[in-house]
């Protein structure tokens, strides 16, 4: 079955640490991951796409940076949080249709 | 860009009140998607409708597609405390694989 891992579950980081969100999925064979972000009052982001390892797109240009080491892994970095990063990051893959597969999210908060 | 506004934004009702919550657009949308959230997960998708005027039904929960496919309903039965959680529209829109709306946040109260 169709399952995804995120991990952490719950982060506390200080403003200007460094960030390292992982993303691994089980059983698909579609290889298009995605990161949204949703943030009090702003509904779901993306924030990356990717369609391979090491193809990743940036829908939004932010301190955020994506990379696919590996097919079945998604990460999302920064080398240095802001305030404004706050939020619960879900990571996902298409369905049959085009919707989207969502994992159980890591809840960032930066202070 | 295609934008998604849902309303209301936020419902609290009894146990046993029926319920409506919409999701428009000034565009066309080729399908629509309804996901629920409940607090610290992920969406789970509901329902995708994809015929104008097209109406599905998930147990108490009906969803219908506009005829001009700009909007899409979700009408809930007899809401239980189940129930509560965001709601979520959904739609594919140019070269993004989907643009969400922001919510409605229902809660059922016993």
């Amino acid at each position: 079955s169709q399952t995804i891992h995120q991990w952490p579950v719950t982060l506390v980081q200080p403003v200007g640490s460094p960030l390292s969100l992982e993303c691994t999925v089980e059983g698909t064979s579609n290889p298009n991951l995605y990161w949204y972000r949703q943030a009090a009052g702003r509904g779901l982001q993306l924030l990356f796409y990717s369609v391979g390892i090491g193809q990743i797109s940036s829908e939004v240009p932010q301190n955020l940076s994506a990379s696919r080491p590996q097919d079945r892994q998604f990460i999302l970095s920064s080398k240095k949080l802001l305030l404004s990063d706050s939020g619960f990051y879900l990571c996902a893959y298409p369905l049959a249709a085009g919707e989207q597969f969502f994992g159980p999210g890591t809840r960032l908060t930066v202070l | 860009t295609q934008l998604l506004e849902q309303s209301p934004q936020f419902l609290s009702i009894q146990e046993g009140e029926n319920l409506t919550v919409y999701c428009n657009s000034s565009s066309v949308f080729s399908s629509l998607q309804w996901y629920r959230q409940e607090p610290g997960e992920g969406p789970v998708l509901l329902v995708t409708v994809v015929t104008g005027g097209e109406v599905k039904k998930l147990k108490r929960l009906t969803f219908q597609f506009g005829d001009a496919r700009k909007d899409s309903s979700l009408h809930i039965t007899a809401a239980q405390p189940g129930d509560t959680g965001l709601y979520l529209c959904a739609g594919p829109s140019g070269n993004t694989p989907l643009v969400f709306g922001k919510g409605t946040r229902l809660s059922v109260i016993a």
